[in-house]
């Protein structure tokens, strides 16, 4: 699998931008791009994922380097609640079989 | 949203006792769930996928005889710690794909295991 370098930890003021980077430079054609956030003591919850294309949900967005080799998840108003690892993954398309390979992740703080 | 739910949340065994975890998905159909162990202060681990119907597919150095896994039905997985020891104390996590091809990737609340 490619792997994903993210920094261990970042800081964020509440109701300011947050821009999460990874570097993927391995990443093949068909790799997805995923961002996962688990909160303390609970299972990861899905963010977001793209291809190429930048990607923009409810939630957060998504901006992919134009070489695919780096990707920036945007948290446009932090809040206390966005406390969390933030995951980058990569994983190829299509079935239901395909797995998700976890790094370290950022720990993304949020001071009030 | 697609919602995977987990039971126990937490459980407390003896040394050498079996646990069971069951992980269901509450709204959709899941042939395919995954199962995640993650120690204190550590990324997930992937342990195995589980497949409906078949046997579970485990990642390299995780015991199949230790952590037994069973995909009954497409609604259901369970993991079976046997012979629990102090060292399988950890959180366990499922996961389910809500639909081939969307990418996305549902997670339940998690079982933590502390084994005595």
């Amino acid at each position: 699998d490619a792997k994903t370098t993210q920094p261990n930890s970042m800081e964020s003021n509440e109701e300011e931008p947050v821009h999460l980077p990874c570097n993927h430079s391995t990443i093949s054609g068909t790799d997805y791009i995923h961002w996962y956030r688990q909160l303390p003591s609970q299972g990861p919850e899905y963010v977001i994922h793209g291809l190429t294309s930048n990607v923009n949900n409810r939630m957060a967005s998504l901006a992919i380097a134009e070489d695919r080799k780096s990707s920036t998840l945007i948290l446009h108003r932090a809040t206390l609640r966005d406390a969390a690892v933030y995951y980058c993954i990569l994983s190829r398309s299509g079935g239901s079989n395909y797995k998700l390979t976890f790094g370290k992740g950022t720990l993304l703080t949020v001071n009030p | 949203g697609a919602v995977v739910s987990q039971h126990p949340s937490w459980v407390i065994c003896k040394s050498g006792t079996s646990v069971k975890i069951e992980c269901r998905s509450l709204d959709f159909q899941a042939t395919t769930m995954f199962w995640y162990r993650q120690f204190p202060k550590q990324s997930l681990m992937l342990m195995a996928t589980s497949n409906e119907g078949s046997k579970a597919t485990y990642e390299q150095g995780v015991e199949k005889d230790k952590f037994l896994i069973n995909h009954a039905s497409l609604t259901l997985s369970t993991l079976t710690v046997t012979s629990a020891h102090p060292e399988d104390s950890s959180f366990y996590i499922c996961s389910a794909r809500g639909q081939v091809g969307t990418g996305e990737l549902f997670f339940g609340e998690g079982s933590r295991l502390t084994v005595l």
